[in-house]
């Protein structure tokens, strides 16, 4: 069966540089939702969009900004990048806002 | 606000044994959603259940099974006989609506337990 796919698998980024991270949900799967899993952490989450809407957000910083385009794939746009970024990034895809959240396999995030 | 608590941070047993790895939830919604999460060594998070706060039967999946109790506020989840396969990290989360109750999606996960099967 189809998964969530999200490039790229691994990133590295310098301090103060951008990154995008991309998320291509299942197939007839219209919400999108991003975590972040520091070091040794559970995963937390950022922000979520149900047809192209933002849907919910959580503790994203303001540098950071998301979006869902009209295939419904995401992307996580991530700018003045501080060493504390550095994690694994999660995009999940569920069916309307009450199904389960499938996860993809996660972007490993490096900032130097 | 919700809440998932964990607490046991790490489980040490000899394959074939059984164990059981405890969850305990706050919420104030009458409606919201547990699941069950396995993150193996490779890193990505599998899904492995997911209940309702209306369905209360306990659930059994091959060497899985579940118990949910609202008295308590708890889903535990037990696996049976254990193997190598079944080290991993495994989170329990908690779901309930936004603010507008729009939206269940948002997924508050445990401090999760680090499983260890050895051999």
């Amino acid at each position: 069966a189809a998964g969530v796919i999200q490039s790229p698998r691994h990133l590295i980024k310098e301090k103060r540089e951008t990154a995008t991270l991309k998320c291509y949900p299942i197939p007839r799967h219209d919400t999108v939702y991003w975590y972040q899993q520091g070091p040794g952490q559970d995963p937390q989450f950022l922000i979520s969009f149900y047809e192209k809407m933002q849907s919910d957000k959580g503790s994203i910083p303001d540098r950071f900004s998301a979006q869902q385009f009209s295939d419904y794939h995401s992307e996580l746009n991530m700018s003045s990048l501080e060493l504390g970024d550095s994690a694994l990034y999660f995009c999940a895809s569920g069916r309307g806002s009450t199904d389960t959240q499938y996860f993809g396999p996660g972007t490993r995030l490096t900032v130097l | 606000a919700q809440k998932v608590t964990q607490a046991q941070t790490e489980i040490s047993v000899v394959e074939k044994e059984d164990v059981t790895l405890d969850c305990v939830y706050e919420t104030r919604d009458t409606t919201y959603y547990l699941f069950w999460y396995k993150q193996p060594p490779s890193g990505e998070l599998v899904f492995l259940i997911r209940r309702n706060s209306f369905d209360e039967q306990n659930e059994i999946s091959g060497r899985y099974s579940w118990n949910f109790q609202k008295s308590t506020s708890s889903f535990n989840f037990t696996i049976t006989a254990s193997q190598v396969v079944d080290s991993a990290v495994y989170f329990c989360a908690l779901s309930e609506a936004n603010a507008g109750g729009t939206s269940y999606g948002k997924l508050t996960f445990g401090q999760g337990t680090i499983l260890t099967v050895h051999p």
